[in-house]
């Protein structure tokens, strides 16, 4: 099985900054990567697929990069409605797993 | 509007079984593969198991195989999951997901539902 590390584990940010998520295969993933955000009770939501392709809806402040092993998702400007979890998951290979999750909370 | 709506969570006792059924509306459920998704309280996310859009093939991670069964009725538009053997670890709130085309089992999953909770609890 492949498996995703985020880092950090906890990221401490000012709204209207600036926020940079780390994502890390195990094995090459080729460009087989999604981008999650999930807040309190809610289900995850599908931010960027295909390492940076954003789905359907998502604001362009929401940008992801990377192929291979290395991934990032950059948020440029933080607003309020950001501040949620983030995993990212690789679907390059059965299982399609997930990484622990980075929370992104207000500093 | 593409929804999906899980039932049939509750609690279970140890080595019991539960099914969990996923109805779908707002788009062609025969034309897509889809997926099972648990969260443990305060955890991350698991993958447990997922079906192609025509039943034909199924997937399980390692940790269910042999417990858990995952089936559909396109005809009703209806996803499922037959728990059973039920573990303490098996408590979660299961999603069901749409898989995005063109992905089957390795994929990403573009639609959620809300969840259902299952407790395993004597």
């Amino acid at each position: 099985e492949i498996v995703m590390t985020q880092s950090p584990a906890t990221l401490s940010v000012s709204p209207g900054e600036r926020a940079t998520l780390s994502c890390r295969a195990s094995q090459s993933v080729s460009s087989n990567l999604a981008w999650y955000q999930q807040k309190p009770g809610q289900a995850p939501r599908l931010l960027i697929y295909g390492a940076s392709t954003r789905a359907t809806g998502i604001p362009a402040r929401f940008s992801g990069s990377g192929s291979g092993t290395e991934f990032t998702l950059t948020i440029s400007s933080l607003q309020s409605e950001d501040f949620a979890v983030y995993y990212c998951q690789q679907y390059n290979n059965w299982p399609p797993n997930f990484g622990q999750g980075t929370k992104l909370e207000i500093k | 509007e593409v929804q999906l709506v899980e039932s049939g969570g509750g609690l279970v006792q140890p080595g019991g079984s539960l099914r969990l059924s996923c109805a779908a509306s707002g788009f062609t459920f025969s034309s897509y593969a889809m997926h099972w998704v648990r969260q443990a309280p305060g955890k991350g996310l698991e993958y447990v198991s997922a079906i192609s859009s025509n039943g034909g093939s199924t997937y399980y991670a390692n940790s269910v195989k042999g417990r858990f069964t995952i089936s559909r009725d396109n005809s009703k538009n209806t996803l499922y999951l037959q728990m059973g053997s039920l573990r303490a670890e098996d408590m979660a709130v299961y999603y069901c997901a749409r898989a995005k085309p063109p992905g089957i089992a390795a994929a990403a999953t573009d639609y959620w539902g809300q969840g259902t909770l299952v407790t395993v609890s004597s």
